[in-house]
């Protein structure tokens, strides 16, 4: 099992549509998870942490499950700009090592 | 803002060159990252470092790869003989907390070895 695995999409939305992407992690141990926005060919910015008790900013909320070792982003009432790659991250418990994983393309149609 | 910076931009190289990539971490960080992305490809982990040494790094990080802090300011990757698949967008990337929260990243450097 891949350490951080996500569907690449490209995830094709309305505008205004909610959409949601699940991330699995295969390291039990890790402690902490984070999704990242990546526009094209820019530096990765933190979207949000993910807390497990969910957390939840403006249109957008992340759940983790640690039971079944995913955590997911939605996203409400999505605008163009959310049109990006998001990235699951995983810092794997072990030393200080964030895994990155592949990415999902989001593209919102207008 | 603060922000982390990275030079040059752009960097062209002959296979088999040493290159050098310099970032500049935000200044109360203590924690320092690499990260290089190949065109199309998932941002791979490289190497951690913290109190002056590697406290991780990746199998892609073999002996043609090292880092330096050289000042108190300076963050470096060295590749010491460049390959054609060295070839990527490389991140720095700082924290100022182990385990936890908010990786800061460059703007990248891109690496392009002909």
């Amino acid at each position: 099992r891949k350490e951080v695995e996500q569907d690449p999409g490209p995830f094709n939305v309305p505008e205004g549509a909610t959409v949601a992407f699940n991330c699995t992690y295969s390291n039990s141990a890790s402690q902490s998870f984070f999704w990242y926005r990546q526009d094209c060919r820019k530096e990765p910015k933190l979207l949000m942490s993910v807390y497990s008790s969910g957390n939840e900013d403006g249109r957008f909320t992340a759940q983790l499950n640690r039971a079944s070792q995913y955590i997911s982003l939605l996203i409400r009432d999505s605008k163009l700009s959310d049109s990006a790659t998001y990235l699951c991250v995983v810092n794997m418990g072990r030393d200080d090592k964030i895994i990155f994983g592949k990415g999902t393309r989001l593209h919102i149609l207008p | 803002e603060p922000e982390v910076t990275q030079t040059p931009s752009h960097q062209v190289t002959q296979m088999g060159q040493e290159v050098i990539l310099r970032c500049v971490p935000i200044s109360n960080h203590l924690y320092f990252y690499w990260y290089r992305q190949i065109l199309g490809q998932k941002v791979e982990f490289l190497v951690s470092f913290y109190n002056n040494e590697i406290s991780e790094k990746s199998e892609i990080f073999d002996d043609q790869f090292s880092v330096e802090r050289p000042d108190g300011s300076n963050f470096t990757l060295k590749i010491r003989s460049t390959k054609l698949e060295d070839s990527a967008m490389y991140f720095c990337a700082s924290s100022d907390r182990l385990m936890n929260e908010k990786l800061f990243f460059g703007s990248g450097t891109q690496l392009s070895v002909l």
